[in-house]
Formats: structure tokens, C-alpha cells, sequence
């Protein structure tokens, strides 16, 4: 059952264009989304989080967006370059002593110059 | 600060064979989380220990088992090595075990021919 999906599986981005990556949920328990950056060979490394009670937090060039209601979450990377190619992650973790981190399929991002 | 150090990097086995993989997390952090990442099934919870006890497990069979020591150093052991255990492994620390921030590792490649 998978819990957390994301899409597109792959996305090719003009450099200095917008990349965007959606996720939805459907467990309602969960209370915090992370997305993680993964680059071949590496583990995956922490980009950004949110807790359901904002609507949007951002980072420099890395943008989440929430929608409760819609249960659905977003992760808008402005202005992309060729140093942003890499698979993104969304995740979910549930509040409670259940506190696993549920990750989608992954998205391979790919930049082009 | 060092980072979630894992060891070995790389380690090919044969089937029927058992491997201990070894997780150090970020100094002053107690949880440890391990995680099985493959092309199909993506990355997939193992299960989570804090303070020594473990308080979470996912849907792998009982020959992935771990540990983890006063210093908040963990293992995973796989008995009975199957072609399909063939994954990167990963380690996660966080400072606590729910809704914190979690580090990965650069993960355990293991082969298993």
C-alpha cells in the first residue's frame, strides 16, 4: 500500500526554469513532510520540510507548497540548474510514536543547459 | 559536526550468508532509523531504535534484525542472505525519534550473488 504518491517519475527542466514535483497523502495522521535530495551514490540529504500548519515555507530557490484539504504537497525549485539534477524524494512521517518516515517513488530531475 | 557515518560501503555476499552492517549517527543524536532502498520498491522502512529499545519495525521478515548500543551506535543484521536482500542500505539519526529532522547516511551497498 503505498501511502505516499508522487509524481512525475521524471522531469527534464530548461536551465533557469521551474521544476515542480507533487506528492498526496492519504493518511490524515501525518503531521510532517520532508523532501530529501539524493545524487548517485550518495544517501539522501534533507532539502526542506513543512508541518501542516503553513501553507508554504521556503528556502532559497526551494519552495514547498501544502494544501491540506487537497492533501497534497509540492516542491517548486525556481530558477533550476544543471547542479539540481538529482532524484527528489517527498515523505511523510505521522505524529505519535509511529514515527517512520513513508517516502514516494522518487522523481528524477534532470536540468538541461 | 561529523555526519551519519556508515560502514562498510560496499560488501557482496553470497546467498545463505549473513552480513552486519554498522551505523554511527551525528554526535548527541539517539534515534537510529534503517532503511532498504531498491530500484523497484524504493526507499522502504526497516525499522527505528532510541535509547537502545527498538520502537518501530516495518513489513521485512524476521531474518533483518538490529541493534543498538549505549552509544547510540547501531547494526542491522541479515541472516540467510537472499539474491532479492541485494540494496543500498541506509542509517538515519535523529536528535529524537518523532517529528525531528532525520540525516542520512551515504548508505551500505550490498551485493548478494
Amino acid at each position: 500500500q503505498q501511502q505516499v504518491k508522487q509524481s512525475p517519475q521524471s522531469l527534464i527542466v530548461q536551465k533557469g526554469g521551474i521544476s515542480i514535483i507533487n506528492c498526496a497523502y492519504e493518511n490524515t495522521a501525518f503531521d510532517y513532510f520532508p523532501w530529501y535530495q539524493q545524487f548517485p551514490g550518495k544517501g539522501p540529504a534533507l532539502l526542506i520540510a513543512i508541518r501542516p500548519d503553513v501553507s508554504e515555507k521556503k528556502e532559497g530557490r526551494f519552495t514547498i507548497s501544502f494544501n491540506k484539504s487537497a492533501k497534497q504537497f509540492s516542491l517548486h525549485i525556481m530558477d533550476s540548474q544543471p547542479g539540481d539534477s538529482a532524484t527528489y524524494f517527498c515523505a511523510a512521517r505521522s505524529r505519535g510514536s509511529q514515527g517512520n518516515l513513508i517516502f514516494g517513488k522518487g522523481t528524477k530531475l534532470s536540468v538541461k543547459p | 559536526k561529523a555526519g551519519v557515518t556508515q560502514t562498510p560501503r560496499y560488501l557482496i555476499k553470497t546467498r545463505g550468508q549473513q552480513v552486519t552492517l554498522s551505523c554511527s549517527p551525528i554526535s548527541g543524536h539517539r534515534s537510529v532509523s534503517w532503511y532498504q532502498q531498491t530500484p523497484g520498491q524504493g526507499l522502504q522502512f526497516l525499522f527505528e531504535y532510541f535509547s537502545e529499545t527498538q520502537r518501530n519495525k516495518g513489513n521485512f521478515p524476521g531474518r533483518f534484525s538490529g541493534r543498538q548500543f549505549s552509544n547510540s551506535r547501531s547494526e542491522m543484521n541479515v541472516s540467510t542472505l537472499e539474491l532479492g536482500d541485494s540494496a543500498l542500505y541506509l542509517c538515519a539519526s535523529s536528535s529524537l525519534p518523532v517529528n525531528t529532522e532525520a540525516f542520512f547516511g551515504q548508505g551500505t551497498r550490498l551485493t548478494v550473488v
